[in-house]
């Protein structure tokens, strides 16, 4: 089944700084890479998302890029914000297929200094 | 609509007993799972449906039970509860090809 890493697993940066992470998935077929923001006592929320007919999305401040031959993926937050401080999921699912599960990577938890 | 809700909340549980955790989204989606958070181990997958009547297991089933009866509900039953179970449990639907949204979570303690 599919397996996904994530790094780092805690990330520190000065207000304004970009921040970036890292994930790598093993199966070869998947095709749909989310990424969730999730605040101390919340839900995960959806961020942003790629497909992989696609090399990179943005949205403002986000964007995210993915590498199918390397089979990775990354997140970039730019002119980081106290309010960015949270932990990040990435994960990688089948979209399409009879499961379509997400399988998610360990978290990265992210904190910025005002 | 009211997405994807989930109760209790909040339930402490003695070693042994039983218990089900309730799951319902009005959104007309097709696939419910069901994961559990623990610190450092990010969201593991207990369950699964793709549709009412269909039903599988993630990468830690073992102790947990589901039924999809309904397209709208997912309950996920605690056979006999173990202090390994305490976590926070969130149940998540998406529709096929789309979008996953998670419920607010229930937070269990088993002692």
């Amino acid at each position: 089944g599919e397996n996904v890493e994530q790094h780092p697993s805690t990330l520190s940066v000065q207000e304004g700084d970009s921040a970036v992470i890292k994930c790598t998935y093993s199966d070869s077929a998947s095709n749909y890479f989310p990424w969730y923001k999730q605040e101390l006592g919340k839900r995960p929320q959806l961020i942003i998302d790629i497909r992989s007919n696609v090399g990179e999305k943005k949205d403002q401040r986000i964007a995210v890029t993915l590498n199918k031959t390397a089979k990775h993926f990354s997140l970039h937050i730019t002119e980081t914000q106290p309010e960015d401080s949270a932990v990040y999921f990435c994960a990688a699912s089948i979209l399409g297929g009879s499961q379509g599960n997400l399988i998610f990577g360990k978290g990265t938890k992210l904190s910025v200094k005002p | 609509n009211a997405g994807v809700t989930q109760t209790p909340k909040f339930q402490v549980l003695k070693t042994g007993q039983s218990m089900t955790l309730q799951c319902a989204q009005d959104m007309n989606h097709e696939y419910m799972s069901w994961y559990r958070q623990d610190p450092g181990m990010g969201l593991r997958l207990i369950h699964y449906s793709v549709g009412a009547g269909i039903t599988d297991q993630g990468e830690v089933p073992n102790g947990y039970n589901v039924s999809r009866s309904t397209t709208e509900d997912f309950p996920l039953r605690l056979l006999s509860a173990a202090p390994s179970q305490t976590s926070v449990y969130f149940c998540a639907s998406r529709p096929a090809g789309g979008t996953q949204y998670f419920g607010p979570g229930t937070r269990l303690t088993v002692l």
